[in-house]
């Protein structure tokens, strides 16, 4: 059981570049979420989903895409860097409604 | 909206001293609220959540955290503080209904003095 998978763990990127962060999770979670944390900032929701097919915008969806076609596997694509984007970003799942979200060992992003 | 405020970016202890980090929460249902920790160079870890039972909650590693709803806090400690317990911590609530959408406070340094 490895739970939430996240690669690469680093990469650079130089302005208008694309590039898709994966993110798999085998805990048979309905729910997946992508974070972005920048220093002082905290943890901000990026994109949702909760089931294949079905996925939402959190606060800062804008220069992201999301799609859901398993339960296991959720990617976030990058349409075209922007120093801006240059963060650490976290997938997580959680089983449903309230329940805990376990995070993977997250993304380190750099757009120059 | 739901929002989360943790006071002092920065905190300091000596080993064996009382932590506590703070955090106060906004909530307009009666909320779902979790502290995680962060090590360096890793993902974030659930260390105590409060679903709505008891007020005083225990977690991993020692540490507490007491609901006090009159106060909208959510304020966590730990009696002793270890070297190992030197890590980022954060707040985070709930926005609750269908999904579970977490709202995150900016997150405390705890550093521990020798």
């Amino acid at each position: 059981n490895a739970g939430v998978t996240q690669t690469p763990k680093f990469q650079v990127l130089k302005t208008g570049q694309s590039m898709t962060l994966q993110c798999a999770q085998d805990m048979n979670h309905e729910y997946m979420s992508w974070y972005r944390q920048d220093p002082g900032m905290g943890l901000r929701l990026i994109h949702y989903s909760v089931g294949a097919g079905i996925t939402d915008q959190g606060e800062v969806p804008n220069g992201y895409n999301v799609s859901r076609s398993t339960t296991e596997d959720f990617p976030l694509r990058l349409l075209s860097a922007a120093p801006s984007q240059t963060s650490v970003y976290f997938c997580a799942s959680q089983k449903g409604g309230r329940d805990t979200q376990y995070f993977g060992p997250g993304t380190r992003l750099t757009v120059l | 909206a739901q929002s989360v405020t943790q006071l002092g970016s920065h905190v300091s202890v000596s080993e064996g001293a009382l932590v506590l980090l703070r955090c106060n929460y906004s909530s307009s249902v009666p909320p779902y609220l979790f502290w995680y920790v962060q090590y360096p160079n890793q993902g974030l870890q659930l260390l105590l959540k409060y679903t709505s039972a008891a007020t005083l909650v225990k977690g991993i590693n020692g540490f507490e955290a007491e609901f006090k709803k009159s106060e909208t806090s959510f304020h966590l400690t730990k009696p002793s503080a270890h070297m190992s317990d030197a890590a980022e911590y954060f707040c985070a609530v709930s926005e609750g209904g269908a999904t579970n959408k977490l709202i995150f406070g900016t997150g405390t340094l705890l550093a521990v003095q020798p």
